[in-house]
């Protein structure tokens, strides 16, 4: 079975400072996804970056990247010029490929930002 | 963009009684849509995934019985709690998938309910 493991129940960052946030996976399929999703105080779920496990360059979005090691099983989110509204939980999520396999989601990151 | 409302929001219910909540996807057609919990400072839990037309597929633990889903049309389906205790007290998530699109990784999330039972 596949599992999504965070190990970071909490971590903080200066504003402006940039943060790294772990996750690991555990699968043996070949065609997977993998997400970070932001939790905001709203609840609304917002999908932050993907990252399809066929590719060997690593996803950015603006002040967001991933550090996609697929030997290893890892894929860290690194927030860049942290920023206040970048305050809240994270949850990395793995996807099987095939198009109505469910998300499985890590127990999440809350991210605190410092002023 | 894609677009997946909730309703109700929030909803309190006395122990007991039923309780429906709808997911509907405004802009676009969900083949398939998927039903979340969430407990404070947790994770989401999958209950159960639902494709149009078709029964729900529940996740281990989680009873169809008392959890009913309905997904009888392409921008509609409905989580029913049905005899609700204290315990059923919780965040409900829905997400839903394009039918139509190209990536199967598409899923897009509403913005959850909030149910407490008395």
């Amino acid at each position: 079975a596949q599992t999504v493991t965070q190990s970071q129940p909490e971590m903080s960052v200066q504003e402006a400072e940039t943060v790294t946030l772990s996750c690991t996976y555990d699968t043996s399929e070949s065609d997977y996804y993998l997400f970070w999703y932001k939790q905001p105080p709203s609840r609304q779920m917002i999908l932050v970056i993907r990252q399809e496990a066929y590719k060997q360059q690593n996803a950015t979005e603006n002040r967001f990247s991933v550090n996609f090691q697929k030997a290893a099983k890892s894929f860290s989110l690194k927030i860049s010029d942290s920023q206040l509204g970048d305050a809240a939980m994270y949850f990395c999520a793995y996807k099987k490929g095939g198009a109505t396999n469910k998300l499985i989601f890590g127990t999440g990151t809350l991210l605190a930002v410092q002023p | 963009g894609a677009v997946v409302s909730q309703h109700p929001s929030r909803v309190i219910c006395k122990s007991g009684t039923s309780v429906k909540i709808e997911c509907r996807s405004l802009d676009f057609q969900a083949t398939t849509m998927f039903w979340y919990r969430q407990f404070p400072k947790k994770s989401l839990m999958l209950m159960a995934t639902s494709n149009e037309g078709s029964k729900a597929t529940y996740e281990q633990g989680v009873e169809k019985d008392k959890f009913l889903i309905n997904h009888a049309s392409l921008t509609l389906s409905t989580l029913t709690v049905t005899s609700a205790h204290p315990e059923d007290s919780s965040f409900y998530i829905c997400s839903a998938r394009d039918g139509l699109a190209i990536q199967s990784y598409e899923q897009y999330f509403g913005p959850g309910t909030r149910l407490t039972v008395t």
